[in-house]
């Protein structure tokens, strides 16, 4: 199975400071298609989880352009440009390019 | 807007069977591969089942974890899609959520399996 490493396991950031989440992945991501099939998902507290960013770094509809994600084969990038408090909760990454699919562990983010 | 409304789930004794529902609308169901994902209490996300779209056969795919005791399955007349689930362990125990190609996810279903 995939091994996906997920760092830091928690952030605690003021409003307006950046954020930066890392996630390693066991193998490549580039799936047989030449697409990689990494995504993040942020689950708020008390919410189901909602994909923020699919394929690398396409940003979903909605999602504000201060969250980009960038990265390639097994290291990949969640950043935050500026954090407000709406962003706090738990970021996942999630790879679906092999079978089992499978999540980072998670990384909380607390707003000071 | 999209919305997938997950139902069925409750308290079940091991060895049990329970079969839970998501029903999709808001857009072409019939085009996308639906999964069901979990949530054990306090716990991080785990896939559990893909189901692929009529072009591919329907296509299922399964964690290890699940695979022999769960069958996902899809309706694309009613937007439909279901995980058959028997011979629940204690660690099935978790909130199920169905979700479109991994995009949007509905609201969970709480699946709890105990003694």
């Amino acid at each position: 199975d995939v091994v996906m490493t997920q760092t830091p396991v928690s952030l605690s950031l003021a409003i307006g400071q950046p954020a930066s989440i890392s996630c390693k992945s066991s193998q490549s991501l580039v799936h047989s298609d030449g697409k990689t099939y990494l995504s993040w998902i942020l689950q708020r507290p008390g919410q189901s989880p909602k994909r923020l960013i699919y394929l690398v770094s396409k940003l979903d509809s909605g999602v504000p352009d201060r969250f980009s994600g960038s990265g390639s084969e097994t290291e990949f990038t969640l950043k935050i440009s500026r954090v407000e408090a709406e962003d706090l909760g738990v970021y996942y990454c999630w790879q679906a390019t092999h079978f089992p699919h499978t999540f980072g562990s998670g990384t909380k983010l607390e707003i000071k | 807007a999209v919305q997938l409304v997950e139902s069925g789930g409750g308290l079940v004794q091991p060895k049990e069977s329970l079969k839970i529902s998501c029903a999709a609308s808001g857009f072409t169901f019939s085009n996308a591969a639906m999964y069901w994902v979990r949530q054990a209490p306090g716990k991080g996300l785990e896939w559990v089942a893909r189901i692929r779209t009529k072009p591919n056969n329907y296509a299922t795919y399964y964690a290890d974890s699940v695979k022999g005791r769960f069958t996902i399955s899809r309706d694309d007349s009613k937007s439909m899609v279901y995980l058959q689930m028997d011979n629940l362990k204690t660690e099935d125990t978790a909130m199920y959520y169905c979700t479109a190609a991994g995009g949007d996810w509905g609201q969970g279903v709480m699946v709890t399996v105990s003694s």
